[in-house]
């Protein structure tokens, strides 16, 4: 079956602007998380969404991001006036259930590159 | 704070032995530990996922072992072969602070040469 897809693939914007990246998880999933990798700081949890349950925020780094998931399924991370900084490749994850056990088995999307120049 | 370590760095064999790559913990309280290999501008693969009640899982050529209460997890992987080469990465999911976070190790970079 389909596994999770991204988009884009890759984004590169001036700093300053806006930006929105879509994540699909796989049919049937109901947990969804997001992660970012950068060079100095490897992979770091963002934010995780179960069912209709208010999100895990507790890694996001600023004010400046921030998720949703819409009808349990699409979720788009939104950074705001990107900064150099912000500079990494965000992934999105997806499990069956949560709670721990092999429900909770993540799997990964192929990332959206992120640039701001 | 939960710390993952991944040991060795980097790590260039040639083809047809077998490998061990380590990954300690700093905290024994986690829900399950997670192997993935990340090939080069990829994303994560996961290989193979062991929960807090087990001691190894295997997936044809890779094996992997956990044990909670010392803070480690090895990866054997035999017999190995040049589509091996990858970033492997470990993860545990832990108790407290939010147990389906996943908290990363640096990874292993992994050559395997003809």
């Amino acid at each position: 079956g389909a596994g999770v897809s991204q988009s884009p693939s890759n984004k590169v914007t001036e700093k300053g602007k806006d930006v929105e990246l879509r994540c699909d998880p796989i049919s049937g999933h109901t947990a969804l998380y997001w992660y970012r990798q950068s060079l100095g700081q490897g992979l770091e949890f963002l934010i995780y969404f179960q069912g209709n349950s208010a999100p895990d925020k507790s890694g996001l780094p600023s004010d400046r991001f921030s998720a949703e998931r819409t009808g349990g399924s699409v979720s788009t991370l939104t950074i705001q006036r990107t900064q150099q900084e912000d500079s990494a490749v965000y992934l999105c994850a997806s499990s069956f259930g949560a709670g721990g056990g092999i429900n909770n088995e993540q799997f990964f999307g192929p990332g959206t590159r992120l640039t701001v120049l | 704070k939960q710390e993952v370590t991944q040991i060795p760095a980097a790590l260039s064999v040639p083809e047809g032995e077998n490998l061990v790559l380590n990954c300690s913990f700093t905290d024994s309280a986690i829900y399950n530990l997670q192997w993935f290999r990340q090939d080069p501008g990829k994303g994560l693969t996961s290989l193979l996922l062991i929960q807090s009640s087990q001691r190894e899982q295997t997936s044809g050529r890779l094996n992997a072992s956990l044990d909670k209460s010392s803070g480690r997890s090895t990866l054997y992987i035999a017999a190995s072969q040049p589509g091996d080469s990858a970033t492997y990465l470990c993860a545990v999911s832990p108790l407290s602070g939010g147990y389906n976070k996943l908290i990363f190790g640096a990874g292993t970079r992994l050559a395997v040469h003809p």
